[in-house]
């Protein structure tokens, strides 16, 4: 089972970019990172899913590199909205056990 | 359409009583999930459901703690003579299961605070 390592927290300011780093270096081959966000007293929601390189959706983007062992959350020009927590997860989405684990997550408090 | 709902959204409770948690997942969604989260921490994994029968339960912390989904739907989540230390917020996600995917809805969560 991959264990994940993310920063803690991060500040950011409105309309800046930031990106939450997750190191994930036993990460095995058939593993797939995804990232949630979570709001104070709602449940966690689904961001983004990848294997390799870069994936790219309407809220965000997720570049990894070719090792694979480690992967970059990129949120373009942030707003207060976005505060939240965020969770890398890594795991075999054919074995739903393995990736169903979340780590504490990155604290993310984007101010005016 | 309609997310995943969870009741009730709060419980209080006393030590050694008996509780059960509801979630009605998405229509359609093969997979229901259990977790619990304790304040400042990510949630953590109890139960997996794929269709009726409980695919992977090694998050269950023990035997005090169990789970049914009967008709492939509604899941329960029980918890006998419960303690001070179950208190958290429980957590139901489900999903449509495709291979390389992993998307989770999750519901809103019910808080069990036990006295």
């Amino acid at each position: 089972l991959a264990k994940t390592t993310q920063p803690i927290s991060m500040d950011s300011y409105e309309g800046q970019e930031v990106n939450i780093t997750c190191s994930h270096n036993n990460i095995a081959t058939n593993d797939y990172i995804t990232w949630y966000q979570q709001f104070p007293s709602q449940g966690p929601r689904f961001i983004i899913q990848g294997y390799k390189t870069k994936v790219t959706n309407e809220v965000a983007s997720l570049f990894i590199p070719a090792d694979r062992k480690s992967s970059t959350l990129s949120l373009p020009r942030v707003s207060l909205s976005d505060t939240a927590v965020y969770y890398c997860l890594v795991g075999d989405a054919f074995g739903a056990g393995n990736m169903l684990t979340f780590g504490g997550g990155t604290r993310l408090m984007v101010k005016p | 359409g309609a997310g995943v709902s969870q009741t009730p959204s709060n419980k209080v409770t006393e030590k050694g009583k008996y509780v059960e948690l509801r979630c009605d997942p998405i229509s359609g969604h093969t997979a229901l999930y259990w977790y619990r989260q304790s304040l400042g921490q990510g949630p953590e994994f109890l139960i997996y459901f794929q269709g009726t029968g409980a695919a992977d339960d090694s998050g269950l912390p023990n035997d005090r703690f169990f789970a049914v989904r009967p008709e492939g739907s509604v899941s329960t989540l029980k918890i006998q003579r419960t303690e001070r230390g179950d208190s958290a917020v429980y957590l139901c996600a489900s999903s449509f299961y495709l291979a390389g995917s992993n998307e989770q809805f999750f519901g809103p969560g019910t808080r069990l605070t036990v006295l």
